[in-house]
């Protein structure tokens, strides 16, 4: 069964900590992804990755960065957390289609991380 | 980016069909057209996909115009756990990201 795992369900964080997320999948895909929720927003794409150590920024990437040092791990970086991060954060990972790059992702259960 | 248009909310009876309309009246030639959706405290799921042709899987069939640019999601039987956000998407061929918008809000009554 397809599974990305993400560290916690839930987080509380200072302003100004430094935040890990974790996200891990085990279906040997290539590409992952992190995206944030928010209310009336919908989903927005922060950072993805399509290969180790390889890192392309999406639509909102400001006061975020991203590690891949293996195939299986995607961490999220919020290097000094802000009460605007407060969000849902979901990761999500697929394996390139033959044609269509964007084809079927499968997401984790998301993080939701509140910065007080 | 090409984008999409869908109703804000529908409601549905259990165990009859549901139709989700999808406007993507800018949509280009390689575009693909995604479904995906969204249980409540949950992450989305993949619905189904398609190019040009009608694609039907386990969960539901994809109703793309001849012209391309609307599609129809189709639920044949709706249940109580189809209860969800639908996200219609649109993605170019050779692009990994998908964009999703505000999605249709599906409530089912028992």
């Amino acid at each position: 069964d397809v599974k990305v795992t993400q560290s916690s369900r839930y987080l509380v964080k200072r302003t100004g900590e430094k935040v890990f997320l974790e996200c891990v999948q085990d279906m040997d895909h290539e590409n992952m992804f992190w995206y944030r929720q928010d209310p009336g927003l919908g989903l927005r794409l922060i950072y993805f990755s399509y290969d180790v150590k390889m890192k392309e920024k999406g639509d909102i990437p400001e006061g975020y960065s991203v590690s891949r040092e293996k195939k299986e791990r995607f961490s999220l970086i919020l290097e000094s957390a802000s009460t605007n991060q407060t969000s849902m954060y979901l990761c999500a990972s697929s394996s390139p289609g033959s044609y269509d790059r964007a084809y079927e992702q499968y997401f984790g259960p998301g993080t939701r991380l509140t910065v007080t | 980016d090409a984008k999409t248009t869908q109703p804000n909310s529908m409601e549905s009876n259990e165990e009859e069909p549901v139709h989700l309309p999808c406007n993507h009246s800018t949509i280009s030639g390689t575009d693909y057209i995604h479904w995906y959706r969204q249980l409540p405290s949950q992450g989305p799921e993949y619905v189904i996909h398609g190019l040009t042709s009608n694609v039907n899987n386990r969960m539901a069939s994809l109703a793309i115009a001849e012209d391309r640019k609307s599609s129809t999601l189709i639920l044949h039987r709706a249940t109580l756990r189809d209860a969800a956000v639908y996200y219609c998407i649109l993605s170019a061929s050779n692009d990994y990201k998908l964009s999703f918008g505000a999605g249709t809000t599906v409530t089912v009554r028992a």
